[in-house]
């Protein structure tokens, strides 16, 4: 199985900062990567498909990039809305795997 | 709109079975692969599996592949998942999903394994 493994695990900033979440496969997964948003009670929303294509309706300020084995997800400017814990999900070889998260907070 | 509605979850006892639905709207259902995820109690996403429009191809987690089975009615726009020999590890919310890098999540259902 492909392990993702997502750091930091926990990640305070500040509202306006520049926010890089990172997530490194055991193997290479070709880009096969997507980056979902869960809020606290609520359903996990995709974000970033393929590793760099913004989903509708997300806000630009979310980018994705990588290749390999490590991907980046970027938040560009924090805002209050963006507190949630972001994983990362590999579909390129079975079983399709989900990262750890990273729960992204408030400073 | 699409959107899609999980049901079926609840308290089982420890060794039962339960099957869960997702209706499915909005979307033309037998055009998509359908998926499910769970997420024990305070824990991060699990992929459960998956299963192609016409049934003829399903995927599953290693580790879940014989206790639980994925099915889909197309003429009924639900996906289903049938759970067996269940344990408390198995206590989690269950998300039915689009796979077309699942775009659409449904609410979620809560299944508890205890006695």
């Amino acid at each position: 199985d492909i392990q993702m493994t997502q750091s930091p695990p926990v990640l305070s900033a500040s509202v306006g900062d520049r926010v890089t979440l990172s997530c490194k496969a055991s193997q290479n997964i070709n880009k096969n990567l997507d980056w979902y948003q869960q809020k606290h009670g609520e359903a996990p929303k995709l974000l970033i498909y393929y590793t760099n294509n913004l989903q509708t309706g997300i806000p630009s300020r979310f980018s994705g990039s990588g290749s390999g084995t490590d991907y980046t997800l970027t938040i560009s400017s924090l805002q209050p809305e963006d507190v949630a814990t972001y994983y990362c999900y590999q579909y390129n070889s079975g079983p399709n795997t989900f990262g750890a998260g990273t729960k992204l907070e408030l400073k | 709109e699409v959107k899609l509605v999980e049901s079926g979850g609840g308290l089982v006892q420890p060794g039962r079975s339960l099957k869960l639905s997702c209706a499915a709207s909005g979307f033309s259902f037998n055009d998509y692969w359908m998926g499910w995820v769970r997420q024990a109690p305070g824990k991060g996403l699990e992929w459960i599996g998956e299963i192609n429009q016409d049934s003829s191809t399903i995927n599953y987690t290693p580790s879940l592949k014989d206790k639980f089975t994925i099915s889909r009615d197309n003429a009924q726009n639900t996906l289903y998942l049938q759970m067996s020999k269940l344990g408390s590890e198995d206590t989690a919310i269950y998300y039915c999903a689009r796979v077309d890098y699942f775009d659409y999540w449904g609410q979620g259902v809560m299944v508890t394994v205890s006695s």
